[in-house]
């Protein structure tokens, strides 16, 4: 089994709807949770931290379920411009600091 | 902008070639992994430095790969010799061991026939 596993899609959506995306990890020990983006050909940047209680950064919003072991990102309203690969981000805390990543979610938002 | 600078970003070799990629971190970061992309592998940690001692790597191909850290502002990750399954593309990341967020170079995009 895989330290991070996501669903690798792809997600078609129409504009204006709302997507989420789940990722889940297997070391409960871990500490920090992120989500990044990928545009086609480029690198992944960091889209949002996630934080135990929840957080929220405009359309997006990221959540974290300890108990489940599991980290979400949901999008409302999407846009064109959302069209990406989405890739959840874990540190396992085995003593260092270490970023491990899932394979990605691909999302087209179409017109 | 600070950013992670990568060399090369694109290489094509033969089979059975050294291929040496190098990286510059941000300034001031004291973290650095290595990281390879593919479609069926997605995003695996090849080898990861803190102040530049190598902490793990355990996803790298012991065999054919080796990643340094010479000072502070330069990795490498060396291929050798290349193989066809190396065919990827190679990312840099730096980062504060405090901080937590990462940030990615371009990537090196390797492709040896």
């Amino acid at each position: 089994r895989k330290e991070v596993e996501q669903d690798p899609g792809p997600f078609n959506v129409p504009e204006g709807a709302t997507v989420a995306f789940n990722c889940t990890y297997s070391n409960s020990a871990s500490q920090s949770f992120f989500w990044y983006r990928q545009d086609c050909r480029k690198e992944p940047k960091l889209l949002m931290s996630v934080y135990s209680s929840g957080n929220e950064d405009g359309r997006f919003t990221a959540q974290l379920n300890r108990a489940s072991q599991y980290i979400s990102l949901l999008i409302r309203d999407s846009k064109l411009s959302d069209s990406a690969t989405y890739l959840c981000a874990v540190n396992p805390w085995t003593g260092g600091f270490k970023t491990i990543f899932g394979a990605g979610t691909r999302l087209f938002v179409k017109a | 902008d600070a950013r992670v600078t990568q060399t090369p970003r694109d290489k094509v070799t033969e089979m059975g070639q050294e291929v040496t990629m190098r990286c510059q971190p941000i300034l001031g970061h004291n973290t650095v992994f290595w990281y390879r992309q593919t479609m069926m592998q997605g995003l695996e940690l090849l080898a990861y430095f803190r102040n530049r001692a190598p902490l793990d790597d355990s996803g790298m191909p012991k065999d054919r790969f080796s990643a340094e850290m010479p000072d502070a502002t330069l990795a490498t990750l060396k291929i050798q010799p290349s193989e066809p399954r190396d065919s990827a593309v190679y990312f840099c990341a730096s980062g504060l061991s405090a901080g937590n967020t990462i940030y990615f170079g371009e990537g090196s995009w390797l492709t040896v026939v």
